[in-house]
């Protein structure tokens, strides 16, 4: 059983749509992550939230929208989204100590959107 | 910018034979971690081994070891006795340590298909 759970698992939209992905971890970390996987592409870090504050926000088109209520919660508000969009979202969670990241990333299984 | 590439989109080995998955990397950085993470086909990706470019000494977590390379940025995977539970998608990930929270670089991934 995952520590880290992702719903819903396969999404359907038009680009006039709002929706969002929720993510939440169970593991008691305190960092979470968006990626964003693409077919035969690497995976892209889209956000990044430290002890609940954001951290990254790689040139994400406003589209996305996250928020992170506290520190076992995330979610990506999506709204009016274009063809491409269409990936396997991942979230993530870590434990982070003072000195930096660990790099141990736990995962969910992540959320098939397809947008048309 | 840090890049990672794995030139080997797929693979295929025999069950029980020994296998090797390729990495390089790009970056300025003389201290760094790198990863490689398992994704199987229920796609929840975990991590496999964990390197850290200060130690000389390769990484091994049971039938996984790595070659590590640092003047080559090379970082390779070996996987000794393969079993068919290890047929996933491998991705290789770069992260420069002090930063806040995990950000790994990754790279596109090498499909890996143990053959009964």
């Amino acid at each position: 059983e995952t520590g880290v759970t992702q719903t819903p698992r396969h999404l359907v939209m038009g680009m006039t749509n709002k929706k969002s992905l929720k993510c939440e971890q169970h593991l008691g970390h305190n960092a979470m992550y968006w990626y964003k996987q693409s077919a035969k592409k690497p995976l892209e870090l889209m956000f990044v939230y430290n002890f609940k504050e954001q951290t990254e926000n790689n040139s994400v088109p406003s589209r996305f929208s996250p928020e992170c209520p506290n520190s076992s919660h995330l979610f990506l508000h999506l709204h009016t989204l274009q063809p491409e969009d269409s990936a396997l979202y991942l979230c993530a969670s870590s434990q982070e100590r003072t000195g930096g990241g660990t790099g141990e990333l736990f995962f969910g299984e992540g959320s098939r959107l397809t947008v048309l | 910018a840090q890049t990672v590439t794995q030139s080997q989109p797929e693979m295929s080995v025999q069950e029980a034979e020994t296998v090797t998955l390729s990495c390089t990397y790009d970056t300025s950085e003389n201290n760094y971690y790198l990863f490689w993470y398992k994704q199987p086909p229920s796609r929840q990706m975990i991590l496999v081994i964990r390197q850290e470019a200060y130690k000389q000494q390769n990484a091994t977590e049971n039938r996984f070891s790595v070659n590590f390379q640092k003047a080559a940025k090379s970082f390779s995977l070996k996987i000794s006795d393969s079993q068919l539970g290890d047929t996933a998608m491998y991705f290789c990930a770069f992260m420069k340590p002090k930063t806040s929270g995990s950000r790994l670089t990754f790279g596109e991934g090498t499909q890996l298909t143990v053959n009964p």
